[in-house]
């Protein structure tokens, strides 16, 4: 099981310039879930999704669009990089909110710097 | 206010210490709560669940007192290696109840 994976681990752009993180489970996890980490701020929710074609908004999604088309991909795109979006991020999946599926596994994150 | 409060620390402990972390969450109709640790420049993993009724898993204990809507993390005889930081979270009912409120974390040093 490689469990959650991102890819790219680093990742340096231009303002204005645009990308994808990719993350790939492959628990046949429902929940999946984009975070951000910046100091002072802890964990931020910026998209999540509850099933593949289900996604919804967190509490920091503007420039960042989503998709699920399969339970096992959840792609985060950066549409017009900015300087604020330099961050870590982290993509998470869940089982569900019952009893025993609640852990949640994370990636092992994503470096962006936007110059 | 913060949905879910934490002192930053950093906790600078010697080896062999007993320590507590304290955390404070704003909404009360809550449903779950965790502890994740987070190594420098790695992914948070779940430590523990918390459970109503206070639950231990070795040396690690956490309890939960939802009138006063507070959770805590009590380590006993501190190790090197659990130098880390240690964050508090909360699952509320928003978001279809998937939502997991993270706190800004505690650090701990274990010192020799």
């Amino acid at each position: 099981n490689a469990g959650v994976t991102q890819t790219p681990k680093f990742q340096v752009l231009k303002t204005g310039q645009s990308m994808t993180l990719q993350c790939a489970q492959d628990m046949n996890h429902e929940y999946m879930s984009w975070y951000r980490q910046d100091p002072g701020m802890g964990l931020r929710l910026i998209h999540y999704s509850v099933g593949a074609g289900i996604t919804d908004q967190g509490e920091v999604p503007n420039g960042y669009n989503v998709s699920r088309s399969t339970t096992e991909d959840f792609p985060l795109r950066l549409l017009s990089a900015a300087p604020s979006q330099t961050s870590v991020y982290f993509c998470a999946s869940r089982t569900g909110t019952g009893a025993n599926q609640e852990t949640q596994y994370f990636g092992p994150g994503t470096r962006l710097l936007v110059l | 206010r913060k949905e879910v409060e934490q002192d930053p620390g950093p906790f600078n402990v010697p080896e062999g210490a007993t320590v507590a972390f304290n955390c404070t969450y704003s909404n009360s109709a809550s449903q779950s709560f965790f502890w994740y640790r987070q190594d420098c420049r790695k992914e948070p993993k779940l430590l523990m669940s918390v459970y109503s009724s206070g639950n231990e898993d070795g040396r690690f204990t956490a309890q939960l007192n939802r009138a006063s809507q507070y959770i805590s993390l009590l380590i006993r005889d501190s190790k090197l290696s659990d130098s880390a930081t240690y964050l508090c979270v909360v699952r509320g009912l928003t978001g279809g109840g998937n939502k997991l409120t993270f706190g800004t974390g505690t650090q701990l040093k274990v010192e020799l």
